[in-house]
């Protein structure tokens, strides 16, 4: 049980590039979210998805994009890069099976992505 | 909206020190209150939580008490290890227009134990 992975661990883009940061889940979960860990402003919410299909915007979407076309998969993608999107990337999944009042999000290891 | 502020680390201890990372929150409602914890090269695992008012989470030696009348989840520990040289999250939960939860975190807390 791998539980939530991310793809890849590091990379380097230069400004205007694109990639796609890709988190997978084998726990069965419906919920994912990705999240960006910037120094001194702890993880903010970039985009969620509460299921396969459905995905909405957190706290700070502008620039990213994301799709959800298989319950264990969650894309996040940067169509343009930019410096001001360097960070480290988290992907957390979670669902509502667990108990209600004991939600606990579970954390992929983290993409570090630089743009120069 | 809803927030969590943190006391501002670096946070630096002798081994067996007594540890108190300070939390407070903003809300409406009553959420759920969380420590997250970051090991070096890792991402966050939950430490412990409370759910309700008065409530007291503990894991691993580290508790925290859901303090309603002052709106604060203070973390402590008695005697502190190397190990436990981390950053540490609080969070609360808060629920979305689709009916989920999402987190809500502080800036984190870098303690470092020495031994």
């Amino acid at each position: 049980n791998a539980g939530v992975t991310q793809t890849p661990k590091f990379r380097v883009l230069k400004t205007g590039q694109s990639m796609t940061l890709l988190c997978a889940q084998d726990m069965n979960h419906e919920y994912m979210y990705w999240y960006r860990q910037d120094p001194g402003m702890g993880l903010r919410l970039i985009h969620y998805s509460v299921g396969e299909g459905t995905t909405a915007k957190g706290e700070v979407p502008d620039g990213y994009n994301v799709s959800r076309l298989k319950k264990q998969n969650f894309l996040l993608g940067l169509e343009s890069a930019a410096p001001s999107q360097t960070s480290v990337y988290f992907c957390a999944s979670t669902t509502p099976g667990l108990a209600e009042s004991s939600y606990e999000q579970y954390f992929g290891p983290g993409t570090r992505l630089t743009v120069t | 909206g809803n927030s969590v502020t943190q006391m501002e680390g670096p946070v630096t201890l002798s081994e067996e020190a007594f540890l108190t990372i300070n939390c407070t929150y903003t809300a409406t409602g009553y959420p759920s209150l969380f420590w997250y914890v970051q090991y070096p090269g890792e991402g966050l695992q939950l430490l412990l939580k409370a759910t309700k008012a008065d409530d007291k989470g503990s894991n691993k030696g580290f508790e925290a008490t859901y303090r309603k009348e002052t709106t604060s989840f203070h973390l402590e520990k008695g005697s502190v290890q190397v190990s436990d040289s981390a950053v540490y999250f609080c969070a609360l939960s808060d629920k979305t227009n689709f009916g989920n939860e999402k987190l809500t975190f502080g800036t984190g807390t870098r303690l470092t134990i020495i031994p």
